[in-house]
């Protein structure tokens, strides 16, 4: 069963990049089976699908967010990541991790880290 | 974009009673290789969303049989049988037949 874990800082300034990391464990980063896909949810509010990464290395981001995003595989550490530059306070959300198959499509979350955009 | 738009926003059940929620797309979900890309999820208090239903009508491992999904095109329905404490929290229906995925604005259910 594959889990995801997320990690990376949890107070960023405003104007600067966002980072994080997600963790593959119980299965390959590699398999074609899956797009690694990020998602957040700012404090009370509901859910806003951030991109994805196939294993190969192509993407597709939110048009909303497009200018500012970046997700990358590094397969030989079985993690993906994103980066969110120029960050604001509209940016605070909780970051969650998932994998998502054609059929299935969301069907693993990590737990979701809190980032809080602050000076 | 395809807007999902879901009716109510909160519900409060009666534990045993059913439950219905409505999610509503802005464009067909149907696809031209027959399949139609909603998912309903479920995000109980301080857990990330779990998904409970693929495509429309599929319930994901381990989701209870008291769930159902139903619909076509732009009209869907989630079904709770008999709601139970456990049940509560925010549901969302989702597409994906295109980019970008987007989530209708939630329901909560809460318990009377």
């Amino acid at each position: 069963q594959v889990q995801l874990q997320e990690s990376g800082p949890g107070l960023v300034k405003p104007s600067q990049t966002l980072s994080l990391t997600c963790t593959v464990s119980g299965g390959s980063i590699s398999s074609g089976d899956y797009y690694w896909s990020w998602i957040r949810q700012p404090p009370g509010k509901g859910l806003e699908w951030i991109g994805y990464i196939y294993y190969s290395g192509s993407t597709y981001y939110n048009p909303s967010l497009k200018s500012r995003v970046t997700i990358s595989v590094d397969t030989s550490k079985n993690q993906f990541s994103l980066k969110l530059s120029s960050v604001t306070a509209a940016d605070t959300a909780v970051y969650y991790c998932a994998s998502a198959t054609v059929t299935t499509c969301l069907d693993i979350w990590g737990q979701g880290t809190m980032v809080t955009v602050s000076s | 974009d395809i807007v999902m738009t879901q009716t109510p926003l909160s519900l409060s059940v009666t534990p045993g009673q059913p439950a219905s929620i409505s999610c509503k797309s802005s464009q067909s979900l149907l696809h031209s290789d027959g399949k139609t890309y909603l998912y309903w999820y479920l995000q109980k208090p301080g857990q990330p969303p779990q998904l409970l239903i693929y495509e429309v009508s599929n319930r994901f491992s381990g989701v209870p049989d008291r769930f159902s999904g139903s619909g076509s095109g732009t009209d869907f329905t989630l079904k709770i049988s008999r709601v139970e404490a456990e049940d509560v929290g925010v549901y969302y229906c989702m597409q994906s037949i295109q980019l970008p995925w987007t989530f209708g604005q939630g329901t909560k259910v809460e318990i009377k």
